[in-house]
């Protein structure tokens, strides 16, 4: 069964702290993502890696970085949070080249809330 | 213009009712087309997907793709309230490096 794992659920922040949101998964996939979703906004993404220690950036990319030392874990860090930041962070993955075979997708964790005060 | 469009909704049904769900695109590389099923403050689930054109039934669901028209479809019969969701559409290229969403179609199915 396929898991991708996110370090909380919730998260309460204070504007100019560091944030660090961890995401681990398990299918030895090579692609892994960090969106956000607002509503009205859908899902929007911030940085892509597609392989350790290379990251791409995404849609929106600023007040954001992110780390990728090891294959399944890849990290979504807040340098200084601010309240604009406030959001759903979805973390996902999935293998680099699609074929078509069956489970060649992209899989998504349960989420990440955060609220920046 | 948006790569994908959704309808937003939000979209209610009796129970029992056959669902319909769309979305466009403009970029003819999509060959993957997926259908995320996300319940309220929960991450996306992964409900079907396709490769290339055609349909493809699980259960209660059919997902079709037509590319000529660039326009996908998730059908869903005899719904139940447990189906009350939002409902993502993605697409990708075969590459895998980008994927590209709906912003969502809120459903509530009533009992």
């Amino acid at each position: 069964d396929v898991k991708v794992t996110q370090s909380s659920r919730y998260l309460v922040k204070r504007t100019g702290e560091k944030v660090f949101l961890e995401c681990v998964q398990d299918m030895d996939h090579e692609n892994m993502f960090w969106y956000r979703q607002d509503p009205g906004l859908g899902l929007r993404l911030i940085y892509f890696s597609y392989d350790v220690k290379m990251k791409e950036k995404g849609d929106i990319p600023e007040g954001y970085s992110v780390s990728r030392e090891k294959k399944e874990r890849f990290s979504l860090i807040l340098e200084s949070a601010s309240t604009n930041q406030t959001s759903m962070y979805l973390c996902a993955s999935s293998t680099l080249i699609l074929r078509g075979t069956p489970g060649e997708t992209q899989y998504f964790g349960p989420g990440t809330r955060l609220l920046v005060l | 213009q948006k790569e994908v469009e959704q309808d937003p909704g939000p979209l209610s049904v009796p129970e029992g009712a056959i669902v319909s769900l769309n979305c466009t695109y403009s970029n003819s590389a999509f060959q993957y087309f997926m259908w995320y099923r996300q319940y309220s403050r929960k991450g996306p689930e992964l409900l079907m997907y396709t490769y290339s054109s055609g349909n493809k039934e699980d259960g209660r669901f059919t997902a079709q793709v037509d590319k000529s028209s660039k326009y996908i479809s998730l059908f869903i019969r005899d719904s139940q309230p447990s189906d009350s969701a939002t409902y993502l559409c993605a697409m990708s290229d075969d590459t895998g490096n980008q994927f590209y969403f709906g912003t969502g179609t809120s459903l509530t199915v009533i009992p």
